[in-house]
């Protein structure tokens, strides 16, 4: 069962450089969103989609932009990467019964 | 913004041993919800609890969801290595964007 996948596992990137956090799901889930978790700050909510074609902010949303074209997959875009980005980054969907499905994570590391 | 804080941030104990997480937040939440997270791996659903004063366990794990739902707590009987993880709690108000993460307690279980 492959239920959230997201890639790369790690990164390094160059302040000012761009990139985009690849996610997919297979559990038909309408609902996705992205955290970043940081040492002694929980999981904090960057964006989220309640189906195709619907996404708003969440609590962290500068810096990053979000598409969902396909129930599948919300990649996540850094514009312009900076070293307040370095962090780990989970993919997630969450079922009708408010269950949430994460993915492995991850680990950006901008320089 | 709901705060959710969780205590103690750190805990390491002996295997054997007894311990008791909290959750704890001044809003009101329709369900409350505990993760655990291993290292290099994202967060797994252990249970949910809805309705104020709710008792879950799940083998050696008692969780609680305070008469007022604005508060948790986590027990272990006589913890085991297996154990040793990230425990989060999150609290649902409102519908799928509404949930706050906890800030974490890190547990490590000494064999």
């Amino acid at each position: 069962n492959a239920g959230v996948t997201q890639t790369p596992k790690f990164q390094v990137l160059k302040t000012g450089q761009s990139m985009t956090l690849q996610c997919a799901q297979d559990m038909n889930h309408e609902y996705m969103s992205w955290y970043r978790q940081d040492p002694g700050m929980g999981l904090r909510l960057i964006h989220y989609s309640v189906g195709a074609g619907i996404t708003d902010q969440g609590e962290v949303p500068n810096g990053y932009n979000v598409s969902r074209s396909t129930t599948e997959d919300f990649p996540l875009r850094l514009l312009s990467a900076a070293p307040s980005q370095t962090s780990v980054y989970f993919c997630a969907s969450t079922d009708r019964g408010n269950t949430i499905y994460f993915g492995e994570g991850s680990w950006l590391t901008v320089v | 913004t709901q705060l959710l804080e969780q205590s103690p941030q750190f805990l390491s104990i002996q295997e054997g041993e007894n311990l008791t997480v909290y959750c704890n937040s001044s809003s009101v939440f329709s369900s409350l919800q505990w993760y655990r997270q291993e290292p290099g791996e994202g967060p797994v659903l252990l249970v949910t609890v809805v309705t104020g004063g709710e008792v879950k366990k799940l083998k050696r794990l008692t969780f609680q969801f305070g008469d007022a739902r604005k508060d948790s707590s986590l027990h272990i009987t006589a913890a085991q290595p297996g154990d040793t993880g990230l425990y989060l709690c999150a609290g649902a108000s409102g519908g799928y964007q509404k949930v706050t993460f906890g800030t974490g307690t890190k547990l490590q279980v000494i064999p």
